[in-house]
């Protein structure tokens, strides 16, 4: 119950391409989702967040899409650039916890 | 404002041997945890601090130490280090809703 799922492992997309990264969990204690973005070689920085009382959240070309009923979240890059190629990680964190249950990653890549 | 700075960057460690990796924030930020991550298996959460004084373990923490003396350090220490052990070793911090900020890591190999 504490795990999240996340999927696809890697993800190859065509520059312009629309990337979509997808995140399922089970606990409905969860109450906020962060997406983090990490280089190799850098730590994770926080990308995009949301609170499950919102369906989506946009920033830029980065949106959350976020199905409390399916206990699903996704992570949508529009307009994929070659610069976005890097690691992305969803995660999940309890209500009344700063602990955060990450999911194992995808691996992105964006051909110019 | 340097954020969150881990040291060392690198380590080679021997089977058995002990050491202590760094962690130091300058943002006054309460919340402090460690994380290692690993091919395939994201982030695991070892150990984390609510505040200074204040110390609980996470999902993976057997084989490591933390202690939180100061708001700004929170050091973590491997016992007797064995190859499971070889990581990239995480350590963040957090103040309130807004979500964590990652040091720059420390990647360890234990031979």
């Amino acid at each position: 119950q504490q795990q999240v799922k996340q999927s696809p492992q890697s993800l190859i997309v065509q520059k312009g391409g629309i990337s979509i990264i997808n995140c399922a969990y089970e606990n409905t204690a969860f109450d906020y989702f962060p997406w983090y973005q990490q280089f190799p070689g850098k730590g994770p920085a926080l990308l995009i967040a949301i609170r499950p009382d919102v369906s989506e959240k946009k920033e830029g070309r980065f949106t959350i899409s976020f199905n409390k009923s399916a206990k699903q979240f996704s992570l949508h890059i529009m307009d994929s650039q070659p610069g976005d190629s890097a690691t992305y990680f969803c995660a999940a964190s309890m209500k009344g916890t700063y602990k955060y249950i990450f999911g194992t990653g995808t691996r992105l890549k964006v051909l110019a | 404002n340097a954020g969150v700075t881990q040291t060392p960057k690198f380590q080679v460690l021997k089977t058995g041997q002990s050491m202590t990796l760094q962690c130091a924030q300058d943002m006054n930020h309460e919340y402090m945890s460690w994380y290692r991550q690993d091919p395939g298996m994201g982030l695991r959460l070892i150990h984390y601090s609510v505040g200074a004084g204040i110390t609980d373990q996470g999902e993976v923490p057997n084989g490591y130490n933390v202690s939180r003396s100061t708001t700004e350090d929170f050091p973590l220490r491997l016992l007797s280090a064995a190859p499971s052990q070889t990581s990239v070793y995480f350590c963040a911090s957090r103040q309130g809703a807004i979500g964590y900020t990652f040091g720059s890591g420390t990647r360890l190999t234990v031979v």
